[in-house]
């Protein structure tokens, strides 16, 4: 079965910390995975995929086959990053996705 | 340009009657999906379109839900004979292409069911 995890319901830091919102997934092919976010009063939206390779208002994501995780990482955690997370996994072999259940991230003052 | 539309953006409904949400994805975007969130849950992905291709219908919840879509153009959900459990958000996303392909996000229909 294929299966997104984000143990995290919620995490807070102050501005200026590192954040790292965990994802594990269970896939039996080649998983493609994304992030999407959702800032307050404003539509699901990609963040970052994991082909790309790039970095997004400072997020990154690294694939890690052997873990089976994709974690999203920030240095310095900004106020306007407070949102819902969604990591998610696109699988090509049954036209499906799946998203895990989402962490908010509270960046305080 | 014109982003995913959903409506209608709240309904309120009894027990046992059946419902139609409707959405209209960006132009030109060969797949849709539709999604369910329930309250403090991630989204559950019910179904996806691609083109003129049959869809896997599995992921549906129960056989009172069924969805269609008209070429690559609009696409309804249809919940029949609604159950209290059914009350959730539903989300529906297009992309250019195939799953995978960045999604876009409607702003969702609040299904409440008393």
């Amino acid at each position: 079965a294929q299966r997104v995890t984000q143990p995290e319901k919620l995490l807070s830091v102050f501005k200026g910390a590192p954040v790292e919102l965990k994802c594990n997934y269970s896939y039996s092919g080649s998983p493609e995975l994304f992030w999407y976010v959702q800032y307050s009063r404003q539509r699901l939206q990609l963040l970052l995929r994991h082909i790309s390779r790039e970095s997004i208002k400072g997020f990154t994501a690294d694939l890690n086959k052997g873990e089976t995780s994709f974690h999203l990482k920030k240095p310095f955690a900004q106020e306007e990053d407070s949102a819902m997370y969604y990591c998610a996994l696109g699988s090509y072999n049954f036209n499906k996705f799946y998203f895990g259940s989402g962490t908010k991230l509270n960046v305080k003052p | 340009g014109a982003g995913v539309s959903q409506s209608p953006s709240n309904k309120v409904t009894e027990k046992g009657k059946d419902v139609e949400l409707r959405c209209d994805p960006i132009s030109g975007h060969t797949a849709l999906y539709w999604y369910r969130q329930r309250l403090g849950q991630g989204l559950e992905f019910l179904i996806y379109f691609q083109g003129n291709s049959a869809p896997d219908k599995s992921g549906l919840p129960s056989d009172r839900f069924s969805a269609e879509r008209t070429g690559e153009s609009v696409s309804t959900l249809t919940i029949q004979r609604t159950q209290q459990e059914d009350s959730a958000v539903y989300l529906c996303a297009s992309s250019a292409d195939r799953v995978g392909d960045t999604q876009y996000f409607g702003p969702g229909t609040r299904l409440t069911v008393l």
